[in-house]
């Protein structure tokens, strides 16, 4: 089945140290979005792909960096993680606007960081 | 820029009640909203999306909503319950010409009691 796939599920890092999460998709997408999640909360948006194009959120913290090498995979590196940084990080898919407007995004289920 | 707002932290309902989880949308031009479901520790699965069209939009697992305009609203329902229907449900929105731009509500937590 085509689908959106995060590794790993659970990652621990420690303070200051940098990690690396990554998203492969199958389903031939050109948008690949990076969310943060934290405690049920609603996903908030860090930055997104559109195609090679790199969108950041005005928001989203310098120490939040991401690569996308090919349309298939897509990679959120935090340089230096704070305890603040614990949460879940969800990656997600949409098709570009070329085949409708109104696309839903498709998520992975999500890498959960630790921080010690 | 586009919101939605979810006004019911906690939704609890009897296995086999009808159910609702409200949501209300504010956007400039047409909406495309969004219902998601999260069980706990995976990503967020997508049950419906209005468009355009009929107001009242049937998605996956018996869930439906019905667009109100004049009320900005969304809301999700089932006729019928289920036990295995409780997670947590965030209705979203982006706008004409913006899709990429989803905006989630705070979610709310469906419990649903044998």
């Amino acid at each position: 089945d085509a689908m959106v796939i995060q590794n790993p599920r659970y990652q621990v890092t420690q303070f200051g140290k940098p990690v690396t999460l990554s998203c492969s998709q199958t389903l031939n997408h050109n948008v690949m979005y990076w969310y943060q999640q934290k405690s049920s909360q609603a996903p908030k948006l860090l930055f997104h792909y559109y195609d090679k194009d790199f969108n950041n959120e005005a928001d989203t913290p310098d120490n939040f960096q991401s690569r996308r090498p090919n349309t298939s995979f897509c990679f959120l590196d935090i340089r230096s993680p704070g305890l603040g940084d614990a949460a879940m990080y969800l990656c997600a898919t949409s098709r570009d606007l070329t085949t409708g407007e109104g696309q839903p995004q498709h998520f992975g289920d999500g890498t959960r960081l630790s921080i010690l | 820029a586009q919101s939605v707002a979810q006004p019911e932290d906690q939704v609890n309902v009897a296995e086999g009640n009808p159910l609702t989880v409200k949501c209300t949308y504010s956007v400039s031009g047409n909406p495309y909203l969004f219902w998601y479901v999260q069980y706990p520790n995976r990503g967020l699965q997508f049950l419906l999306k209005y468009i355009t069209g009929d107001n009242l939009v049937k998605g996956s697992y018996g869930f439906e909503a019905e667009f109100n305009k004049s009320q900005t609203s969304f809301h999700l329902k089932k006729p019928s319950a289920l036990v295995s229907d409780s997670a947590l449900y965030f209705c979203a929105v982006t706008r004409r010409g913006n899709n990429n731009d989803m905006r989630f509500g705070a979610g709310t937590r469906l419990t649903v009691k044998p």
